[in-house]
């Protein structure tokens, strides 16, 4: 069957609460970083994205900051609810790849 | 309105016992890609086509094989199963492969179970 997987870093966060999701990237000419969400048993979902000219970008409830000094991303997410409770992903845009970071998982505590 | 469609959700075959994943879309977007992923990990890239070109990743195996007949479609082919290859298949498109219009979007998976 399937190898057994790694456990990913989870952040449980109380409903309402705002969370923080962070990512290193790894690719300092990294020029399009995107956020996924991912359900259990369910295809990545595009959340939002940031190119490299901006440090902050607003969606709805979602604010991703890029900090390119020091390859850093990070996704916030505002008065978070059950259904933001998945996998994140982080993922740049560098050397003509799509390259995904390592998950976070987000358990939100009712 | 499902814009990429993965069939089937669930595949269940044998060891060594060829099966094909299906992928369609409805976006009309030049680039569709194949991931591989395993629990708990990211996806990882097989293989994308660009129009009808196919760009393989270097560390996949000669097991997986793909084909695009048209734009739409497209689809994964593991010739022999290993136990290994149990994994969530993930299809996505992309409008252009270039910074910027690499959104990816991706289909619902296709967990293969292999017995």
């Amino acid at each position: 069957g399937e190898s057994v997987g790694l456990h990913l870093p989870t952040l449980s966060v109380q409903e309402g609460d705002n969370s923080i999701i962070n990512c290193a990237y790894s690719n300092s000419a990294s020029d399009y970083f995107i956020w996924y969400k991912q359900e259990s048993g369910k295809g990545p979902q595009f959340i939002i994205d940031i190119r490299s000219n901006m440090d902050k970008r607003q969606g709805q409830r979602v604010t991703v900051l890029l900090n390119k000094t020091v390859k850093h991303l990070s996704l916030q997410i505002a008065a978070t609810q059950p259904g933001d409770s998945a996998v994140y992903f982080c993922a740049e845009w560098g050397n003509n790849r799509l390259a995904f970071g390592k998950g976070n998982q987000v358990v939100v505590i009712p | 309105d499902a814009m990429v469609i993965q069939n089937p959700r669930y595949q269940v075959t044998q060891f060594g016992k060829p099966v094909t994943l299906s992928c369609s879309q409805t976006l009309n977007h030049n680039v569709m890609y194949w991931y591989q992923q395993k629990s708990s990990q990211a996806p990882k890239l097989l293989f994308h086509y660009y129009d009808k070109d196919f760009n393989n990743e270097a560390d996949t195996p000669d097991n997986f094989q793909s084909r695009r007949p048209n734009t739409s479609f497209c689809f994964l082919d593991i010739r022999s199963p290993g136990l290994g290859d149990a994994a969530m298949y993930l299809c996505a498109t992309s409008r252009d492969w270039a910074g910027g219009y690499n959104e990816q979007f991706f289909g619902p998976g296709t967990r293969l179970t292999v017995l």
